[in-house]
């Protein structure tokens, strides 16, 4: 949808280890967002961006960074992976500020913290 | 605290009979409502939306209905197919850009 890709798609990695999170959209949307989806919670924001070099948090942005260089990729990065961050993680795009634009989201990263 | 919430996680309907799906927040600042579908593996996709000024909008088969007095949303499917069979989120924004989700409900279309 809207051509966003997301990077891996899967991921197994230990405690501790860095792992960051690609995601590339083709539509030339302005604004780009980071979500987990977690049994119980639905999907909570985690980061997103207004433009390039622009972001902001979300609800659930500890432990996790963001960084936007160009307009088509936006990157998650969990500096020292938890458990607590086994999730999947979903990348979504929005052309616009309004509620009447609604977010484009990728297929998802299922990630796996041992 | 949850700001949107899916009392339902589960719905069973026959095909060719109406969906209704439910949805609550507790602020009373969201403007903006829209409901995702989502099958296993992908993300969700865009369904219908509905802002503040409006109490229903339709689009096919899909009708979403606002009850801002009592802070409640529904999503009426009619007739329901098989192909619904999916995973149904609301979400909710006052600023059109950070929006709150619900749980999600697991819809069932029985042939």
């Amino acid at each position: 949808d809207a051509g966003i890709t997301q990077s891996p798609r899967h991921k197994v990695t230990e405690t501790g280890t860095p792992v960051t999170l690609r995601c590339h959209q083709t539509e030339n949307h302005r604004y780009m967002y980071w979500y987990r989806q977690d049994p119980g919670h639905g999907l909570r924001l985690i980061h997103y961006s207004y433009g390039v070099k622009d972001t902001d948090k979300g609800e659930v942005s500890d432990g996790y960074s963001v960084s936007r260089s160009k307009t088509e990729d936006f990157l998650l990065t969990l500096e020292s992976a938890t458990s607590s961050q086994t999730s999947v993680y979903f990348c979504a795009t929005q052309s616009g500020n309004g509620g009447n634009q609604p977010q484009h989201f990728g297929d998802g990263t299922r990630l796996s913290i041992l | 605290d949850q700001q949107v919430k899916q009392n339902s996680p589960s719905l069973s309907v026959q095909e060719g009979r109406i969906s209704i799906l439910n949805c609550d927040y507790t602020n009373s600042m969201f403007d903006y409502f829209l409901w995702y579908k989502k099958y296993p593996a992908e993300g969700p996709t865009f369904l219908i939306s509905i802002s503040s000024i409006k109490d229903k909008n339709e689009d096919g088969r899909f009708t979403v209905f606002l009850n801002k007095s009592a802070k409640h949303l529904s999503l009426h499917i009619v007739p329901s197919q098989p192909g619904d069979s999916a995973v149904y989120f609301c979400a909710a924004s006052d600023t059109g850009n950070q929006f709150y989700f619900g749980t999600g409900t697991s819809l069932t279309v029985i042939p």
